[in-house]
């Protein structure tokens, strides 16, 4: 267990508003990414961070933005949700430690209607 | 497009039998690893080989990587019902501003029947 969390764990909203998600991470870890999970596309990275303020662009990165002010919290947002942002987010860590591994959160599903 | 594709999408066995599950990659890698969905949940690391290695074995688990063929392998040996869930294979380029990203596949639904 990597004490990460997500929140919130389930949220609908609607076209046009802007919505946060938080991943929270208990072990100070410097590697930080967001994923999301779409049926028939396996994951796909939207966003990382290595280090606070240090953020960079992933795969699906278009209507997503991050922040990362401190090495605890990693905070993606969808500037104004559309219905193709619905899916199931993944935050996860890297323990470098460990190794090229990563850990993941729970997941957050988001339904955009 | 996705650096991993992994075959069979679905896979349906008893249990007892073992399950194979295959993945090729388009590009050279640091390392190959894999990954473990149960419904609903967050992916859980399963096992790590890295590009200088062959064959590594894990508990019930054994993965191959052949970089010549750009593929790898996943066998799960006298599988259970808790075996069931998705498994995902994911790569690790080369290169110090990969900050340790990785591309997964589409993943492979394995189904143990009692």
């Amino acid at each position: 267990d990597a004490g990460i969390t997500q929140s919130p764990r389930h949220k609908v909203t609607e076209t046009g508003t802007p919505v946060t998600l938080r991943c929270h991470q208990t072990e100070n870890h410097r590697y930080m990414y967001w994923y999301r999970q779409d049926p028939g596309h396996g994951l796909r990275l939207i966003h990382y961070s290595y280090g606070v303020k240090d953020t960079d662009k992933g795969e699906v990165s278009d209507g997503y933005s991050v922040s990362r002010s401190k090495t605890e919290d990693f905070l993606l947002t969808l500037e104004s949700a559309t219905s193709s942002q619905t899916s199931v987010y993944f935050c996860a860590i890297r323990d470098i430690a460990g190794g090229e591994t990563q850990y993941f959160g729970p997941g957050t599903r988001l339904l955009v209607l | 497009s996705q650096q991993g594709e992994e075959d069979p999408q679905a896979l349906s066995i008893q249990e007892g039998e073992n399950a194979t599950m295959n993945c090729s990659y388009k590009t050279s890698i640091n390392n190959l690893q894999w990954y473990r969905q149960n419904s609903g949940r967050g992916l859980v690391h399963l096992i790590l080989i890295r590009s200088n290695e062959r064959e590594k074995h894990s508990g019930r688990l054994r993965v191959t990587l052949d970089t010549s063929k750009k593929s790898s392998s996943l066998l799960i040996t006298a599988s259970r019902a808790a075996d069931t869930a998705s498994y995902f294979c994911a790569t690790g380029l080369r290169g110090g501003t990969s900050y340790g990203k990785l591309t997964f596949g589409q993943g492979t639904i394995l189904t143990v029947h009692p």
